[in-house]
């Protein structure tokens, strides 16, 4: 069975500080894909990047980056410069291909950003 | 991308009784999930719904006590029945649309339930 671990519950940072939400994550399967997702206090969630477990390249959007590194299970999220606006629980992910793409959840990291 | 729709945005219901929750895609996709979170908690894969099939549901879920519907590409109903407080949540219908190598998976804006 997978798992995605989440080990930050809560963090603060304060405006245009950078902040990394760390996710690992468990399986077997050699052919997977991660996710991100964002949850605002709106509650709707938001995509934010699907990874497949063979594209290692790291990518950036903006303000946000993710570094994957199979070699530790880790698909860590940074975003740079935080706002405001960037405050809300953020999700990774992991579904396995071959499957009805179930995605299975971390526990979340809920991040505060102030002024 | 994907917009979806779902009906009610939230409900508050007595125990006992039931709740149908629908979801509404905008195009035909290939993929219907719907997914509970627990206040305070993360996502739980409920089942997936299968076109013209029974849905498949995950370790935990009972069709008695979710019975779900797909009758089409471009929707589904998740019944919540015979409700109790332990089912306040909110319930997200989930869809995934095979376009290729930028694939994504979106979610509904959530139902949120509160049994009483």
């Amino acid at each position: 069975a997978q798992k995605v671990t989440q080990a930050q519950t809560e963090i603060s940072v304060v405006e245009k500080e950078d902040v990394t939400l760390d996710c690992v994550y468990e399986t077997r399967d050699t052919t997977y894909y991660l996710f991100w997702y964002k949850q605002p206090p709106s509650g709707e969630l938001v995509f934010l990047i699907r990874r497949n477990s063979f594209d290692e390249q790291n990518e950036i959007s903006g303000r946000y980056s993710w570094n994957f590194q199979k070699s530790t299970s880790s698909f860590n999220f940074t975003i740079t410069a935080s706002q405001v606006v960037d405050s809300a629980v953020y999700f990774c992910a992991l579904s396995l291909t071959g499957t009805a793409s179930k995605l299975t959840f971390g526990t979340g990291t809920r991040l505060q950003v102030t002024l | 991308s994907a917009v979806i729709s779902q009906k009610p945005s939230r409900d508050i219901c007595q125990r006992g009784t039931s709740l149908t929750i629908q979801c509404q895609v905008d195009s035909q996709v290939t993929m219907m999930f719907w997914y509970r979170q627990q206040p305070g908690q993360s996502l739980t894969l409920i089942a997936t719904a299968n076109q013209g099939s029974e849905a498949t549901y995950e370790s935990g879920f009972v069709i008695d006590k979710f019975p779900i519907s797909r009758p089409n590409l471009t929707f589904s109903t998740l019944t919540v029945s015979n409700m109790s407080p332990e089912d306040s949540s909110i319930y997200l219908c989930s869809v995934q649309r095979f376009t290729g190598p930028r694939d994504e998976q979106y979610f509904g804006p959530g139902t949120r339930l509160t049994v009483t």
